[in-house]
């Protein structure tokens, strides 16, 4: 499994665009990358996807350069809702999914 | 996606005793998964369960600590046997769906304190 190295902890102000940086410079051809997201007394819960350039959906983006040794996490207009850890994993289909320290993003008002 | 509850959502034990936790999904699922978070911390896995074998644990986990159960592809048990204080966290449940690479969803969780 590729490690992850992520920021500890960030914050930020209530409609800021946030970005989440990750760095996998090990990962292999097969791997994805994965975001949760993690809200207090809660399980994680699946964010966005990649494996390649960028992936979008209703909750994120995720942006890969083409090296793909690094990945970020963009998340539009934070509100305080979005105060959560957030967790980058890569891995394959067949890899058990193990959970690095995570940011724990903090959203001021 | 799927749906997961798990039971009980919290509890107070007694060090030396046990508490099985259960763990219910809302469709059937190959695999099942066990994980650990003590406060303030990441996930640990603790084992995997699936259906029909024994279930595989990870490093410093072993069965006599944590039994599991897997009777059908819904369902599964984790046990924490002969509880400390250390055993004192979050247990979580989930379970990974055939299309999907490395999507997880994930219950609840149990918080277990012991006294």
């Amino acid at each position: 499994l590729a490690k992850t190295t992520q920021p500890i902890s960030m914050d930020s102000y209530e409609g800021q665009e946030v970005n989440i940086t990750c760095s996998h410079n090990n990962i292999a051809t097969n791997d994805y990358i994965t975001w949760y997201q993690q809200f207090p007394s809660q399980g994680p819960r699946f964010i966005i996807q990649g494996y390649k350039t960028k992936v979008t959906n209703e909750v994120a983006s995720l942006f890969i350069p083409a090296d793909r040794k690094s990945s970020t996490l963009s998340l539009p207009r934070v509100s305080l809702s979005d105060t959560a850890v957030y967790y980058c994993l890569v891995g394959n289909r067949d890899d058990k999914i193990i959970f690095g320290k995570g940011t724990r993003l903090h959203i001021l008002p | 996606s799927a749906v997961i509850s798990q039971k009980p959502s919290r509890d107070i034990c007694q060090r030396g005793t046990s508490l099985t936790i259960q763990c219910q999904v809302d469709s059937q699922v190959t695999m099942m998964f066990w994980y650990r978070q003590q406060p303030g911390q990441s996930l640990t896995l603790i084992a995997t369960a699936n259906q029909g074998s024994e279930a595989t644990y990870e490093s410093g986990f072993v069965i006599d600590k944590f039994p599991i159960s897997r009777p059908n592809l819904t369902f599964s048990t984790l046990t924490v046997s002969n509880m400390s204080p250390e055993d004192s966290s979050i247990y979580l449940c989930s379970v990974d769906l055939p299309k999907q690479h490395n999507e997880q969803f994930f219950g609840p969780g149990t918080r277990l304190t012991v006294l």
